[in-house]
């Protein structure tokens, strides 16, 4: 079975602009976060969806939107981007509290 | 100010060795999860624990939950050159109504030489 799939895989923008991460999580997952790890700190949560609803939001600013789709796949995106966005964004999927989280391998952001 | 605090933050060991790597906090998780995570990946579950003084063994490797819940250990027996890369604790806060959100700890880089 597929792993939890996110792209793309490396990503190079300027200040300002905005950006679309894709993430697809394991078949029969309804459950997608998005978390934030900057170089050398654990991930920083952002958004939790279930069944296309957000049901969690970290300390992001208005600029970090995310949604998620009929088929459970999600969407993070981040306007106005500023050189403190550069870091690994990864995507989790889970079924249950105590199954513990699938992660993708993330996109690697970097904003110049 | 991190809410989970995990020490040593590096750790370099040799082939053989036993070590443990704590995670504390004075808050009350209702969960606490571990993960491994290498270079250029995301993380990898490891484990849940959930009740209070619980202990959980994968191979060679021991997780404990403290009593109140407020901290936890891994321990690793004979490290090998494999269990090499960064070891996550990552917890739910307990009463939390951000239910999806798990909390992690900075990390803690374990390098075991050959």
């Amino acid at each position: 079975d597929a792993g939890v799939t996110q792209s793309p895989t490396h990503l190079i923008k300027t200040r300002g602009q905005q950006v679309t991460l894709r993430c697809s999580p394991i078949s029969g997952h309804k459950s997608v976060s998005w978390y934030q790890q900057v170089l050398g700190q654990g991930p920083q949560f952002i958004f939790q969806y279930y069944e296309k609803e957000e049901r969690g939001r970290g300390n992001f600013p208005d600029r970090f939107s995310a949604r998620q789709f009929p088929n459970y796949s999600s969407e993070l995106n981040v306007n106005a981007l500023l050189l403190g966005d550069s870091a690994l964004y990864l995507c989790a999927s889970s079924v249950t509290r105590v199954a513990g989280y699938t992660f993708g391998s993330g996109t690697r952001l970097t904003v110049v | 100010t991190q809410l989970l605090e995990q020490s040593p933050q590096f750790l370099s060991i040799q082939e053989g060795e036993n070590l443990t790597v704590y995670c504390n906090s004075s808050s009350v998780f209702s969960s606490l999860q571990w993960y491994r995570q290498e270079p250029g990946e995301g993380p990898v579950f490891l484990v849940t624990v959930v009740t209070g003084g619980e202990v959980k063994k994968l191979k060679r490797l021991t997780f404990q939950f403290g009593d109140a819940r407020k901290d936890s250990s891994l321990h690793i027996t004979a490290a090998q050159p494999g269990d090499t890369g960064l070891y996550l604790c990552a917890g739910k806060r307990q009463g939390s109504s951000n239910t999806g959100k798990l909390i992690f700890g900075q990390g803690t880089t374990l390098q075991v030489k050959p």
